[in-house]
C-alpha cells in the first residue's frame, strides 16, 4: 500500500516548450501533495504545497508563474514547468500525505526533466 | 532557520561490516527527525523517525537512529551492512511550517563491497 506514481518518468523537450509531471497517489487519498527538485549530488529542495481544491503554497525564492500547480483530486496533483529553460533541467519528485494522518508522506519515484 | 548536515557524501564499507551515518541539525525547539534511502528508480522510502519518546528509534531493514540532543545529532547505524543496503540515505528534519514540510540534507551515497 501506499504507493505514489510519477508520470513521465523522464523527458526531454525543447527550450520555450512546458511539460506537465504528475502524480498520482495509487491506493490513497492525499489532501497535501509537495513537490521537490533534487539537483545533481545534492539535496531535495521542497518547491510547493499542493492542496486539494485550493491554490498550492510556494517555498520562497520559487516562481510560481513558472512552476504551476493543480490538485484537481485526492489523487493526483499536476506540475507544468512553463517555457522551459536549461537551467530547468533536474529531477523532479512528489510526495503524497495521506488524508487524515500526517505523520507519513510517500514519495514519488521522480521525473528526470532535461530541457535543450 | 532549520539546517540538515550530512558530512559525508559517499561512504564504503565492505559487506557485514557496521555502518554510521551522520546527521547534524539545526533547529530550535524539539525537532522531528527521518531518515530516508532513495534507490534507483524507486521513491524515497522512510527508515524511521524521531518525533519523541525513547531517543533510541528503530527502523526497517535492521537500520536503528539514536536522537542526541546534546550533539544535535541524529545518526543512523546498522551492525551488519548488506550489498542491498547499497544506497542514497537522507536525513531530513521537519520544518516549522509543518511536520510534513521536510527540509533534507544533501545526503551520503553508500557503497558496499563484496
Amino acid at each position: 500500500g501506499a504507493v505514489v506514481s510519477q508520470h513521465p518518468s523522464r523527458v526531454i523537450c525543447k527550450s520555450g516548450t512546458s511539460v506537465k509531471i504528475e502524480c498520482r497517489s495509487l491506493d490513497f487519498q492525499a489532501t497535501t501533495m509537495f513537490w521537490y527538485r533534487q539537483f545533481p549530488k545534492k539535496s531535495l529542495m521542497l518547491m510547493a504545497t499542493s492542496n486539494e481544491g485550493s491554490k498550492a503554497t510556494y517555498e520562497q525564492g520559487v516562481e510560481k508563474d513558472k512552476f504551476l500547480i493543480n490538485h484537481a483530486s485526492l489523487t493526483l496533483s499536476t506540475l507544468t514547468v512553463t517555457s522551459a529553460h536549461p537551467e530547468d533541467s533536474s529531477f523532479y519528485i512528489c510526495s503524497a500525505d495521506p488524508t487524515g494522518t500526517q505523520n507519513e508522506q510517500f514519495f514519488g519515484p521522480g521525473t528526470r526533466l532535461t530541457v535543450l | 532557520a532549520q539546517s540538515v548536515t550530512q558530512p559525508d557524501i559517499h561512504i564504503t564499507v565492505s559487506e557485514g561490516a557496521s555502518l554510521e551515518l551522520r546527521c547534524n541539525y539545526s533547529y530550535g525547539a524539539t525537532p522531528y527527525l527521518f531518515w530516508y534511502v532513495q534507490s534507483p528508480g524507486q521513491g524515497l522510502q522512510l527508515l524511521l523517525k524521531y518525533f519523541s519518546g525513547d531517543t533510541l528509534v528503530q527502523g526497517i531493514k535492521g537500520f536503528e537512529a539514536e536522537f542526541k540532543r546534546s550533539q544535535s545529532s541524529f545518526n543512523l547505524r546498522k551492525p551488519s551492512v548488506h550489498w542491498s543496503d547499497a544506497a542514497e540515505y537522507f536525513c531530513a528534519v521537519a520544518s516549522s511550517g509543518g511536520y510534513n514540510k521536510l527540509i533534507f540534507g544533501a545526503g551520503t551515497r553508500l557503497a558496499v563491497h563484496p
